[in-house]
């Protein structure tokens, strides 16, 4: 089956620095990946979407990378603020074409003050 | 949350009784989602579909049925709610493409006693 990993279930950072988020993938290479963001009590919030071909996006103080060979997406936010404070999903699709959506358990980053 | 509306937002049933859960949105957006998150297990789509009365099963979908009679609504119901189906429910609409870009309601806080 296809997988989706993300490695840290917290991870805890000073205000100002870069926090680095990972997820990892098994099996079948997927044609994108997708980032959100979910408060507590909330539903998850789209961030960024990035394809195969595409080696990186961005968006704002936010940003993604997608690694196919090391079966791989790393999430990056700069100058990160308290704000930034919450849980990130990644997720992928079962496979191409099909009408699953694979979501990773998250990481909870906290930005201490 | 990008015109959304999940109801009710909190409900406490009793096991073996019929429960429903509807989910809202004015953006006319083609497809509709719901999903369960449960702690170490992540986002798990239950039944998707793709337009009226054009519906397909998740990952999840035992115990679970849903309708869709209109574009703005989506119906999940529990025939016979267990305690495996306390949880949290949300609904997710997309609108260009299937899986990409999900905008998630605020979720129903389900619990079976």
């Amino acid at each position: 089956s296809q997988k989706i990993e993300q490695n840290s279930e917290a991870l805890n950072i000073q205000e100002g620095k870069t926090a680095t988020l990972t997820c990892n993938y098994t099996n079948y290479s997927p044609a994108y990946l997708q980032w959100y963001r979910q408060d507590p009590g909330r539903g998850p919030v789209f961030l960024l979407l990035i394809r195969e071909n595409e080696k990186e996006k961005r968006k704002e103080r936010l940003k993604v990378t997608f690694d196919t060979t090391l079966k791989q997406s790393l999430f990056h936010i700069t100058a990160s603020q308290p704000a930034d404070s919450a849980t990130y999903l990644c997720a992928r699709e079962e496979q191409t074409g099909a009408n699953n959506l694979f979501f990773g358990t998250g990481t909870r980053l906290t930005v201490i003050p | 949350d990008a015109g959304i509306t999940q109801s009710p937002r909190h409900k406490v049933t009793e096991t073996g009784t019929p429960v429903t859960l509807r989910c809202h949105q004015t953006e006319n957006h083609r497809y509709m989602y719901w999903y369960r998150q449960d702690p170490g297990h992540g986002l798990r789509l239950i039944h998707y579909s793709y337009g009226v009365k054009d519906t397909d099963k998740g990952e999840v979908s035992d115990g679970y049925s849903v309708s869709r009679s209109k574009t703005e609504d989506f119906l999940l119901t529990l025939e016979s709610a267990t305690s495996s189906q306390t949880s949290v429910y949300f609904c997710a609409i997309s609108a260009d493409r299937p899986n990409e870009k999900l905008f998630f309601g605020s979720g129903t806080q389900l619990s079976v006693l």
